[in-house]
This record gives C-alpha cells, structure tokens and sequence, in this order.
C-alpha cells in the first residue's frame, strides 16, 4: 500500500514556464511534507517542507501548496531553469523519529 | 547545512564478496541514521533504521542477517552486504537526521553507492 503517490512519472516545460508537480497521500496522520531533489547517482537534497497545519510555504522559486481535505500537495517552481531538471521525490513524516515515506518520484525535463 | 558522507560510491565486486558501507554525519550528530535501496526508476525504499548503541530496526522483507548494521557513534553508521550476490545490486542511500528527532528536521542524504555485483 503506497502511502505517497506522484502519479505522474515525467513532466516536461519550457524554461521560464512554470512547473507543477503533484503528490498525493492517503495517512492522514502524517505532521510534515518535503520535497527533495534528485541528480543521478546522487542522493537527495532537501528543498522545501510544509507543515500540516499551514497550506503555502514559499522559499524563492519553490512554493509548496497542501490541501489536506484533498490530502494532496503541489510543488510549484518558477520560473522554470534547465538546472531544475531532476528527479523530483515527495516524501511525508508522522510525528517522533520516523523515517521518511517516499513518493515514486516525478522526473522534471526543463527544455531551453 | 548538515552533510552526510558516503563512501565508497561504487564497488563493482564478485559475487559472494561482502562488501561494506560507511554513512557519516560530518558536522552535526545523528542519533538516528536510515539506509534505503534504490531499483532502477522506483522510490527509495526503506531498508533499516539504525539507532546509536542499540540495534537496527529492519523493514518487513529486509534479511537482517544479509545486511548488517552497525551504529556505533553519533557520526558514523556501515551497512555490510554479506555475500552479495547480482540480484543485490543496487543503489543503497544513507540518511541523518539531527539529534532531536523532531519531524520538521529534514532528512539529510548521502550521495548514495552503486553497487554492482558480478
């Protein structure tokens, strides 16, 4: 049972476009969500989280939105750069020292 | 911002060889240390938690007695893969988190080993 849902496995924009990619969860009693970033052979690199409570979290060019009643999240980025072109992971965390639930991931192609 | 060390980032080694991992938490201390596996074009899946001075807890189909845990500081955390064989080849990520525990503390990532087993 896949708790963290990215049903879109690619997406592609054109730079300076915005870029929306999309996470769904079905464990209501998961407390934060992140985004991470994902080169190949590399790790993850954090990007940005929101909490459940709040609905927007802004951090430059990368905007997280949480919809709990749809319990859906988006991750918005603009505008789009060609650097911007990774894997793209939503991950969630009930509260205490729990390990991260990851989504499949969604690779963004930011075309020039 | 914290960092997390991984070495090696790839052994390609025969099978039955067992090889060992090393995950280290450079400028902060991590109680808690995960190990994931990543298959080519899925999710990182979750293999073990690794608790300093205490042993690791394994996810449901993980074989404690194939991937060997150790956390022995606040810094440092192996994984050894005992006899490895092909189909254990993979991409194994380890992560930190800073001492607290609390959820809003980001998981922090090494950059993964790619292992490849002959």
């Amino acid at each position: 049972d896949q708790q963290v849902k990215q049903n879109s496995p690619s997406l592609s924009v054109q730079e300076g476009r915005i870029s929306i990619l999309n996470c769904d969860y079905t464990n209501s009693m998961f407390d934060y969500f992140l985004w991470y970033k994902k080169y190949p052979a590399e790790g993850p690199t954090f990007l940005i989280s929101i909490s459940s409570i709040k609905d927007k979290n802004e951090d430059g060019r990368f905007t997280v939105f949480l919809n709990k009643s749809a319990k859906h999240l988006s991750l918005h980025i603009v505008p789009s750069q060609p650097g911007d072109s990774a894997v793209y992971f939503c991950a969630a965390i009930t509260s205490g020292n729990t390990p991260l639930v990851f989504g499949k991931g969604t690779r963004l192609s930011v075309i020039a | 911002g914290a960092v997390v060390s991984q070495h090696p980032s790839w052994v390609i080694c025969k099978s039955g060889t067992s090889v060992k991992i090393e995950c280290r938490s450079l400028d902060f201390q991590a109680t808690t240390m995960f190990w994931y596996r990543q298959f080519p074009k899925q999710s990182l899946m979750l293999m073990a938690t690794s608790n300093e001075g205490s042993k690791a807890t394994y996810e449901q189909g993980v074989e404690k007695d194939k991937f060997l845990i150790n956390h022995a500081s606040l810094t440092l955390s192996t994984l050894t893969v005992t006899s490895a064989h092909p189909e254990d080849s993979s991409f194994y990520i380890c992560s930190a988190r800073v001492s607290g525990g609390y959820s809003n503390q980001p998981q922090h990532f090494g950059d993964g080993t790619r292992l490849s087993i002959l």
